[in-house]
């Protein structure tokens, strides 16, 4: 069965502090990985997809990166906007289902 | 483009009552899929559609059920409210050139 783990759950981090959101998974036939940003009471907002092992994106102070067994989203130098929920999802080779990871909890602090 | 609209954004609803959630996907985008998103299990794939068509289905009870219209809007249909039906229900559609799913801001439903 496909499966997603997040860590940690939660994360305070002071302004321009910087620090990585782990995403472990396990799926046969990994098609993308998916890095979202969620709001409170907003849904989830399309950050990064991921394909293949050693695959890199940047997008201003967040960066992700994919191995064969986990991803890695790097905060740089954080803001307080940036405080959100970041959830990773995976989706397999057959059909547009995403299997989601619990989130972290972003929490920057001025 | 306007993104992927969902209504109506709140609901109250009792026990044992029925309800019906409207998805309007991004314009041209012809698969629409739901979640569901509560805080014990988080988000939860529900179904997806194409093209009229339910292609694929989670895990969750016949009395969730959904469909499809021709200009690709989506309806879901959840019947015999539970208490553990309370959540935020996610629509999200994808355009068949990319991977990307994109989303709504969801109905936050309250079974009472």
């Amino acid at each position: 069965e496909d499966q997603v783990t997040q860590s940690p759950e939660a994360l305070r981090l002071q302004e321009g502090e910087s620090s990585s959101l782990n995403c472990s998974y396990t799926v046969s036939g990994l098609r993308g990985l998916f890095w979202y940003r969620q709001d409170p009471g907003k849904g989830p907002e399309f950050l990064f997809t991921l394909y293949s092992a050693g695959e890199e994106k940047e997008k201003e102070r967040l960066k992700a990166t994919l191995t064969k067994k986990e991803s890695f989203l790097h905060i740089t130098a954080p803001k307080p906007e940036d405080s959100a929920t970041y959830l990773c999802a995976v989706m397999k080779a057959a059909g547009n289902k995403l299997t989601f990871g619990g989130g972290t909890r972003v929490l920057v602090k001025p | 483009k306007a993104g992927v609209t969902q209504t109506p954004r709140y609901l109250i609803k009792t026990r044992g009552q029925q309800v019906t959630l409207s998805c309007s996907p991004i314009s041209g985008h012809r698969s629409v899929s739901w979640y569901q998103q509560t805080p014990g299990q988080g988000l939860q794939f529900l179904f997806e559609y194409f093209s009229e068509t339910q292609r694929n289905k989670g895990n969750f009870p016949g009395r969730f059920s959904g469909r499809q219209f021709s200009n690709s809007r989506s309806e879901m249909n959840v019947s015999t409210l539970e208490l553990g039906d309370s959540a935020l229900y996610l629509c999200a559609s994808k355009d068949i050139a990319n991977e990307k799913l994109f989303f709504g801001s969801g109905t936050q439903l309250s079974v009472l």
